[in-house]
């Protein structure tokens, strides 16, 4: 699976849109982005993913560059129960069931009111 | 809550000790992970089954076995306890489909379980 590089730590204010960059410029035609959080020592939660096209859900938007080596996550008005490190992880969804999660450091994201 | 289940909480122990974490899947997932998280190696793949059968492994210590019964529910066991092993160890779960379908892989994490071996 492709490695992906986040910044450590952003802060966000609350109400405001929270832009989470990640880069994986390693990343090859059959692996997707995927995103989760986790808030503090609780399990990580799933968030989004993508292929090619940029996708929304209830939680956020991932935004996806034409080049696939790059892409933001959107929290459209980040609230302070947003406060959590963000892990963004690139990984095939080949037939099969090996499916790991390769988990780096993240990024942590606060919210402050 | 995810629908993944994993008893206990808390967990302490002492060196030298074995212990068993239990992990339940959401209904209808075939699929059981588990990692590691601990201060100095983040999370970590440890193992997967799926259906019952081992399908992956990660950095899973020769201490440590796995196991996932007919009902799907999985067990964790940790032997011969450092100090190094104390960590949050979550379970995982997903519907892990064979056609690798969108929507089918991702993964549901539990609560974990936060062992202390002292």
């Amino acid at each position: 699976d492709a490695k992906t590089t986040q910044p450590p730590s952003m802060d966000c204010a609350e109400g405001r849109a929270a832009n989470l960059p990640c880069n994986h410029s390693t990343i090859s035609g059959n692996e997707y982005v995927y995103w989760y959080r986790q808030i503090h020592s609780q399990g990580p939660q799933y968030i989004i993913h993508g292929l090619k096209n940029n996708e929304t859900n209830e939680m956020a938007s991932l935004i996806i560059t034409e080049d696939r080596k790059s892409s933001t996550l959107i929290l459209p008005h980040a609230t302070l129960r947003d406060t959590a490190v963000y892990y963004c992880i690139v990984r095939r969804n080949s037939g099969g069931s090996n499916y790991k999660l390769t988990f780096g450091k993240g990024t942590l994201l606060t919210v402050n009111p | 809550d995810s629908g993944v289940t994993q008893t206990p909480k808390h967990l302490i122990t002492a060196t030298g000790q074995r212990v068993t974490l239990r992990c339940s899947p959401r209904s209808g997932d075939l699929s059981v992970y588990w990692y590691q998280q601990s201060l100095d190696q983040g999370l970590q793949f440890l193992i997967q089954y799926y259906n019952g059968e081992e399908r992956a492994k990660g950095n899973i210590l020769e201490r440590f076995s796995a196991q996932q019964f007919p009902d799907l529910h999985s067990e964790l066991n940790l032997s011969s306890l450092e100090l190094g092993d104390s960590a949050l160890y979550f379970c995982a779960s997903s519907v892990a489909d064979s056609g690798g379908a969108i929507g089918a892989n991702e993964q549901f994490f539990g609560p974990g379980t936060r062992l202390t071996v002292l």
